[in-house]
């Protein structure tokens, strides 16, 4: 039984490009979580989705920064026009149910804009 | 915003020794949650919290919920190398959520010398 993917799990990108991380959550889980992790800030929330829904968004950059979870396939968070400041640990986090309940993570990506 | 503070920020032990760390909120968690993180890996949970005055053992990790539920600490008995890590509590259905969005603290980063 995998746990959670995410890949890649290091990503290089000059400032200026795309980012595209992908998150396959544990099988039967329906409910990701994307958090960012920076050296200075711990790790934030970015995200809760449900199978083609966005729940609560309230941690995401209001520009350049977009996730969806479709109805089949891994979530996706999407950064465009990547800058310096978006270097960071992303990770994800999947759970069986939305209420509270243990979520579990994957190993993460690292994306280091150059 | 809950916020969570954990202390010490910083925690560098030899083998054998016991330590504790301690987070701590000006408001009531609804329920705590404790993670370790090692280099390069996501979080994992290690326990759950959620009555006032809990006490909970996992092994050599004993873990404890204040009585009015605003405070929570993790104590470790002869420490050894393995336990090296971050150390993170969390408060699950942060914002008075009712899914499982987590709100993390700065962490404890611990070092066990052999």
């Amino acid at each position: 039984n995998a746990g959670v993917m995410q890949n890649p799990r290091h990503l290089v990108r000059r400032r200026g490009q795309e980012a595209r991380l992908r998150c396959s959550p544990m099988k039967g889980h329906s409910h990701v979580y994307w958090y960012r992790q920076l050296p200075e800030e711990g790790l934030k929330f970015m995200v809760y989705l449900q199978k083609e829904n966005i729940i609560d968004e309230s941690g995401m950059p209001k520009e350049r920064f977009s996730a969806e979870f479709p109805k089949e396939g891994p979530s996706i968070l999407r950064i465009q026009q990547v800058v310096r400041g978006d270097s960071a640990a992303y990770f994800c986090a999947s759970s069986p149910t939305g209420g509270y309940t243990e979520a579990f993570f994957g190993q993460g990506t690292r994306l280091t804009v150059v | 915003t809950q916020l969570l503070e954990q202390s010490p920020q910083f925690l560098s032990i030899q083998e054998g020794e016991n330590l504790t760390v301690y987070c701590n909120s000006s408001s009531v968690f609804s329920s705590l949650q404790w993670y370790r993180q090692e280099p390069g890996e996501g979080p994992v949970l290690l326990v759950t919290v959620v009555t006032g005055g809990e006490v909970k053992k996992l092994k050599r990790l004993t873990f404890q919920f204040g009585d009015a539920r605003k405070d929570s600490s993790l104590h470790i008995t002869a420490a050894q190398p393995g336990d090296t890590g971050l150390y993170l509590c969390a408060e699950a259905n942060a914002g008075g959520t009712s899914y499982g969005k987590l709100t993390f603290g700065q962490g404890t980063i611990l070092t066990v010398h052999p």
